[in-house]
């Protein structure tokens, strides 16, 4: 079974330090892998996927991603943190052998706090 | 902005009552998702719709059901509400492509709350 498992629950980090959030995951095929932000009382943003290729990702605001298959992680990083970036995020994937379909699976989300 | 428009935002109703979240995907987009969020189950899957024809299926409940219109927006219905249907209900859309790694954009959600 397909599963995303986001280990944190909360990663405080001080403004200007670099940010690093975990994710991990587990399908049966290739995996698909993405991160959304969730800033309170708004939808989920889009912030960076990995498809295949190149282990390391960039996305958007600066964050990049880096998948490691032997570790099945997929963990979000930006070198230097903003009070700005204070949010929820969340990993999800989907499984390249479960055919054209949209399941994404979602991980518990992690609350990133930013502090000046 | 992702371009993908939810109504309402806020809907507060009774247990037992019924409602319908309307969603329309960004321009172009033939592919239309619905999620469940909530503070026990997190962020879940419902179902997809692909230029009108249902394409996958999560876990929703035999009380709920969606369709996706000729002009591609979609509705979500949801009937005999229980307090456990109060949730943060979002939609999402995907480009005219297939292809399973196509971007999730997502709209900002109707908050449902049952009384």
């Amino acid at each position: 079974a397909q599963s995303v498992a986001q280990p944190e629950d909360q990663v405080n980090v001080a403004e200007g330090n670099p940010l690093t959030v975990k994710c991990t995951y587990s399908v049966s095929g290739n995996p698909y892998l993405f991160w959304y932000v969730q800033y309170p009382n708004r939808g989920l943003q889009f912030l960076l996927k990995y498809i295949t290729g190149d282990n390391l990702v960039k996305g958007s605001y600066g964050f990049e991603a880096e998948f490691n298959k032997s570790q099945t992680s997929f963990h979000l990083k930006k070198p230097s943190a903003l009070v700005s970036d204070s949010a929820l995020y969340f990993c999800a994937v989907r499984d390249g052998g479960s055919g054209n379909t949209g399941k994404l699976i979602f991980g518990q989300g992690t609350t990133l706090q930013v502090k000046p | 902005d992702s371009g993908v428009t939810q109504t309402p935002k806020h809907l507060i109703t009774a247990t037992g009552q019924r409602v319908t979240l309307r969603c329309s995907p960004r321009s172009g987009d033939l592919s239309v998702y619905w999620y469940q969020q909530s503070l026990d189950q997190g962020l879940q899957f419902l179902i997809q719709y692909y230029n009108g024809e249902e394409r996958a299926k999560g876990n929703i409940l035999e009380r709920f059901s969606a369709q996706q219109f000729p002009d591609l927006h979609s509705e979500l219905n949801l009937s005999s509400l229980e307090l456990g249907d109060s949730a943060l209900y979002f939609c999402a859309s995907s480009s005219r492509s297939r292809v399973a790694f196509d971007t999730q954009y997502f709209g900002p959600g109707t908050r449902l709350t049952v009384l």
